[in-house]
């Protein structure tokens, strides 16, 4: 079973709308991290948000906004206020319990959802 | 800029050669982790060092190595290169003390011709 699941291939939103970005995963860890990052055409990876599966509080940075239903395994990230600038590619990643040791804490990722963002 | 810097940025070589990509982490980091990323893969991880020694492995061929040297720059090496060994190649660091983000290189576009 696949751990991070994207179920969005692609998006499309208006520029200044909101849009949420679908994201479930799969774990019986009861410690682990979701993590969402961008990856625009030019190809590098840039971290969005970061929410623990601890953390009470859904996190938020700017107009990024992670949506988090434990109980669901949900991590949903919502981005406020759309720009030209947000069309790219968005993977939702999971860090879970570092079975390899301390110290090892290497991500799962998505297949990703291709945001596109319409004037 | 996320301080991870990688080398070279491009490279295009032929079936059978071998190459070695150059990854330097963010200041202060112990933990370099290599991920390559294709069309038909995703995003796959790679290999993980942790302050000069390897950590954690995933699905690295064994065609592939790597190292962390004292410095705690990071190298990766592709041999007996294959047309579908052709991805985007990056590196990413962390402090690896909790629930830290990796920080991502701009990668190496690996062309087998």
């Amino acid at each position: 079973a696949q751990k991070i699941t994207q179920t969005q291939p692609g998006m499309f939103v208006q520029e200044k709308e909101a849009v949420t970005l679908d994201c479930t995963y799969d774990t019986s860890d009861q410690s682990y991290g979701l993590f969402w990052y961008k990856q625009p055409s030019s190809g590098e990876m840039i971290f969005l948000i970061y929410q623990g599966s601890y953390d009470e509080q859904n996190a938020t940075e700017g107009r990024y906004s992670l949506n988090f239903q434990k109980a669901r395994k949900s991590a949903n990230l919502v981005i406020s206020a759309s720009q030209l600038g947000d069309s790219a590619m968005y993977f939702c990643a999971m860090r879970e319990t570092p079975y390899s040791g301390a110290g090892s804490y290497q991500l799962t990722f998505g297949k990703g959802t291709k945001l596109s963002v319409i004037p | 800029d996320s301080g991870v810097t990688q080398t070279p940025k491009h490279l295009i070589t032929a079936t059978g050669q071998r190459v070695t990509l150059r990854c330097s982490p963010r200041s202060g980091d112990l933990s370099v982790y290599w991920y390559q990323q294709s069309l038909d893969q995703g995003l796959q991880f790679l290999i993980q060092y942790y302050n000069g020694e390897e950590r954690a492995k995933g699905n690295i061929l064994e065609r592939f190595s790597a190292q962390q040297f004292p410095d705690l720059h990071s190298e990766l090496n592709l041999s007996s290169l294959e047309l579908g060994d052709s991805a985007l190649y990056f590196c990413a660091s962390s402090v690896s003390r909790g629930n830290e983000k990796l920080f991502f290189g701009s990668g190496t576009q690996l062309s087998v011709l």
